[in-house]
């Protein structure tokens, strides 16, 4: 059975510093992993996907993800955030050779807030 | 650019009525999904379907149901609406699935937030 976990409900920084929202999955496949953020009151938008590939993905806005399989981990990083990234960010997996077809699992979100 | 298209952003009905929810697609895809959305509950599937006229349940169908007769168009359907479906609703399509490969992106609509009073 896959599963995501999101480590932070709620992550606070300040304009201009590193942002890092964690994420944890369980996966009995090789896992297909995506972020997902949502602007308020708007749709997904994917950021990034890792599809067994190379296990650092660069996405859209500056954001980054590292496939660590020793930790079952795919934590998303910005060096330096901006205001227009506050939203909600969903960690999602898939399975890749599963017989479904091809369901998302999200975790719960990580509201992410940027101060001046 | 895929686009995803709900037909309401936002929907206001009474306890006991018939609720419609629509979903557009222009990109061809075979597979359309129906997700609501609840603080601190992230996403949650409803139903999806991957061919018209086909559907699966998902992790939540109770109270819903669907109707997939063309290919582009999936609705949503709340039998008699009731206070806990009170919820954001999100639509998303996605290509089939290749052998041996994931072609599993979703692409998402706006979402429609319902409120059943």
């Amino acid at each position: 059975a896959q599963s995501v976990t999101q480590l932070d409900s709620h992550v606070s920084v300040s304009e201009g510093t590193p942002v890092l929202l964690r994420c944890n999955y369980s996966s009995s496949y090789s896992p297909s992993l995506f972020w997902y953020v949502q602007h308020p009151n708007k749709g997904l938008q994917l950021l990034l996907k890792y599809t067994s590939a190379a296990t650092l993905v660069k996405g859209i806005n500056g954001f980054e993800a590292e496939f660590k399989k020793s930790e079952t981990s795919f934590h998303l990083t910005k060096p330096s955030a901006h205001m227009s990234d506050a939203a909600e960010y969903f960690c999602v997996v898939s399975d890749q050779y599963g017989g479904s077809q091809g369901n998302l699992i999200f975790g719960k979100g990580t509201k992410l807030s940027v101060k001046p | 650019d895929v686009k995803v298209t709900q037909s309401s952003r936002y929907l206001v009905k009474r306890t006991g009525e018939k609720v419609f929810l629509e979903c557009v697609q222009d990109m061809d895809h075979e597979n359309m999904f129906w997700y609501r959305q609840d603080p601190g509950l992230g996403l949650r599937l409803i139903y999806f379907s991957y061919d018209v006229k086909m559907k699966e349940k998902g992790d939540i169908p109770e109270g819903y149901s669907v109707s997939r007769e063309k290919k582009e168009r999936f609705s949503l359907i709340l039998e008699s609406a009731s206070t806990n479906q009170t919820s954001m609703y999100l639509c998303a399509s996605s290509p089939i699935r290749l052998a041996g490969m994931a072609k599993n992106i979703q692409y998402f609509g706006a979402g429609t937030r319902l409120s059943v009073l």
